[in-house]
């Protein structure tokens, strides 16, 4: 079965570009993340859909920053317009739901380079 | 208050050693425990979970221990290998709903030969 397909894998832009990445998740999995991995840190949440409803958005920075999920499966996230910040891996997840606890499985990431 | 501590940084075992990484959490609220495992240009990968209920949980070569009333929790690698090289995450959530997993800031656990 093959697992969270992310793409590209690499990414270089110039700040003030726009730039998308792309997810699509394990096929039947409900439960669709976008976490963001800086350099020597751990994931920390940006989005998390449930299906095609983004259920908690909360640490996603809006200004500059969105995310959809349309039909319920595969995702964009999007950042208009980048910043030397912004540089960082970004990891998508998907799981078959919430509750009881259903195991997150990761994707390899998108790692973006601002310049 | 959402806060997971890890530490060391980073570690150096010699093939064979044990190796042992901590952790502290800060919101009784949590009571699922997971460990990641990533390897580099991978993504994280679910390797040991435990619930408070129980102070210790194996599977084969990886052992947690955890203390509730300390509000620590470690993992333990017996008989480390080179191919366990890799950066390890411990995590707190919640098992009803684990809609927000709060990682550590990782470990990088690297077997000499």
């Amino acid at each position: 079965e093959a697992g969270v397909v992310q793409s590209p894998r690499y990414k270089i832009i110039e700040k003030k570009q726009p730039v998308a990445f792309w997810c699509n998740p394990i096929s039947g999995h409900n439960t669709l993340y976008w976490y963001l991995q800086n350099l020597g840190q751990g994931p920390e949440l940006l989005i998390r859909y449930e299906n095609e409803e983004a259920v908690d958005d909360s640490q996603l920075p809006k200004d500059r920053f969105s995310a959809e999920r349309l039909k319920g499966v595969d995702s964009t996230l999007k950042i208009q317009p980048a910043e030397l910040g912004d540089s960082a891996v970004y990891l998508c997840a998907s799981s078959l739901g919430l509750a009881p606890y259903n195991e997150q499985f990761f994707g390899p990431g998108t790692r973006l380079t601002v310049l | 208050q959402q806060q997971v501590k890890q530490s060391p940084q980073s570690l150096i075992v010699q093939k064979g050693g044990i190796s042992i990484i901590n952790c502290a959490y800060e919101n009784t609220a949590f009571d699922y425990f997971p460990w990641y495992q990533q390897f580099p240009g991978k993504g994280p990968a679910l390797l040991i979970a435990i619930r408070p209920d129980v102070s210790e949980k194996k599977e084969g070569r990886f052992t947690i221990s955890f203390n509730k009333s300390a509000k620590q929790f470690s993992l333990h690698i017996m008989d480390s290998q080179p191919g366990d090289s890799a950066t390890y995450f411990c995590a707190a959530t919640f098992y009803s709903s684990a809609s927000k997993i709060i990682f550590g800031s990782g470990t990088r656990l690297s077997i000499r030969p």
